[in-house]
């Protein structure tokens, strides 16, 4: 069990650039969740896979935001024309019959 | 839908003191309860959950938690505090899919 790995752990992008996040969930795990935290508040729930199935987006996942998960493995979240406010600690989870969380990756969008 | 509150964005304890963090839930369902704590820049560590067996659940660094179904809780404590607990602490419950939903989350302080 190597843990939830995501990479980069820090991003600074200019505004209106675009980024890719990574993340390589534990291996055995079928489901895979992204949540994105501001300073100060609690994790809100993006997105969630269940093997390459996207299931489910929240309404926060905006069409500048997309989300893969080829072949049930790993995942990545992409935004489009980032904006000051996309700033946050996007976390991934993945999971069998708990979550293990990965240590985020905190994009700052200068 | 599911929802969390923790009472107190701050909680300030002395070290060796009682520690006490508020959480209130609201379900539909049955609910799954969890703790996590969070350290600066880093992601989320279990502390403990509750999946509807013992109401009183253990969990790591001497932490535990009560289920309350009648007062709609699931607060956190400590018996005694020490410096290496300060930290973020977030309250959470399972949604849809089994998603979780975190409360804003209790900062703890621990002073000497």
């Amino acid at each position: 069990d190597t843990g939830v790995s995501q990479d980069p752990r820090h991003k600074i992008t200019k505004r209106g650039q675009n980024v890719t996040f990574r993340c390589d969930p534990i291996s055995e795990h079928n489901r895979l969740y992204w949540y994105r935290q501001t300073l100060g508040q609690g994790p809100e729930f993006l997105t969630y896979f269940q093997n390459e199935a996207q299931l489910e987006k929240s309404r926060l996942l905006s069409d500048r935001f997309s989300a893969e998960r080829p072949k049930g493995s790993f995942s990545t979240l992409e935004i489009q024309r980032t904006e000051q406010g996309d700033s946050a600690m996007y976390l991934c989870a993945s999971g069998r019959d708990g979550y293990t969380f990965g240590s985020g990756t905190r994009l700052t969008v200068v | 839908a599911q929802s969390v509150t923790q009472l107190g964005s701050h909680v300030s304890v002395s070290e060796g003191a009682l520690v006490l963090l508020r959480c209130n839930y609201s379900s539909s369902v049955p609910p799954y309860l969890f703790w996590y704590v969070q350290y600066p820049n880093q992601g989320l560590q279990l502390l403990l959950k509750y999946t509807s067996a013992a109401t009183l659940v253990k969990g790591i660094n001497g932490f535990e938690a009560e289920f309350k179904k009648s007062e709609t809780s699931f607060h956190l404590t400590k018996p005694s505090a020490h410096m290496s607990d300060a930290a973020e602490y977030f309250c959470a419950v399972t949604g849809g899919y089994n998603k979780l939903i975190f409360g804003a989350g209790t900062r703890l302080a621990v002073h000497p």
